[in-house]
């Protein structure tokens, strides 16, 4: 099944940006999907089709897809941002056709 | 709005199996496509399998095939997942979690997760 590789970890200072990236084979020809997921909570989606944000998820969250490299940026980084990040694609062509990657943990540092 | 609420903790013994509910609120269950994911302690998120509206069939990740079932009950709204032959590694938060667009390819809510723990 497609394969979704995540850094495991990225840190960051307040207020600066932050990019997390999710690589894939031919990843640009997927849509991309993001999650936050804080402890002990569910997963939040933050972005979908690789750069719509849902209602109510903040501007500073932006996304972009192309070649082999999907990113999650996040502008202005706050300390309300450290959680676990999650890429997400779904392969129609596959039998597993939902695949996550392996999870980015942001810390603000 | 969808609200999914799951049914509390179990604690199994390997061997058992498992049933994990998920309730629908706010829609009905005829009009989502329910998907299970799991997620092991300080591990990533883990797809078991859901509805294929493409197929109008249930899939399943072929790692779970021949002991996991996911089946609905449209006059209650409510979604199951069943997990048998369980051993200590399925030790998991199990959710349900469902695209707001039938044929959705992403996730816009969740139940709030029910932890398993198989454990002799």
């Amino acid at each position: 099944s497609y394969v979704l590789t995540q850094p495991p970890s990225v840190s960051v200072a307040p207020g600066k940006t932050a990019r997390i990236t999710c690589g894939g084979n031919n990843i640009g020809s997927k849509s991309v999907h993001w999650y936050q997921q804080k402890p002990g909570q569910a997963p939040v989606l933050v972005i979908y089709y690789d750069s719509d944000r849902p209602s109510g998820i903040p501007e500073r969250f932006s996304g972009s897809n192309s070649g082999n490299t999907a990113t999650l940026t996040i502008s202005r980084v706050e300390a309300g941002d450290e959680a676990d990040y999650y890429c997400q694609v779904w392969d129609s062509s596959s039998d597993h056709p939902v695949v996550f990657g392996g999870g980015t943990k942001l810390t603000v540092l | 709005q969808v609200q999914l609420v799951q049914s509390g903790a179990e604690v199994k013994k390997p061997g058992a199996s498992v049933k994990v509910s998920c309730k629908v609120s706010g829609y009905t269950l005829t009009e989502l496509s329910m998907h299970w994911v799991r997620q092991a302690p300080g591990k990533g998120l883990e797809w078991m399998g859901g509805f294929d509206p493409e197929d109008g069939e249930t899939i399943y990740a072929q790692k779970f095939q021949g002991r996991v079932t996911m089946t609905e009950d449209t006059s209650t709204d409510t979604a199951y997942m069943e997990l048998s032959s369980l051993r200590s590694e399925d030790t998991a938060v199990y959710y349900c979690a469902t695209p707001q667009e039938y044929s959705g390819s992403y996730y816009d809510y969740w139940g709030q997760g029910t932890l398993v723990t198989v454990s002799s």
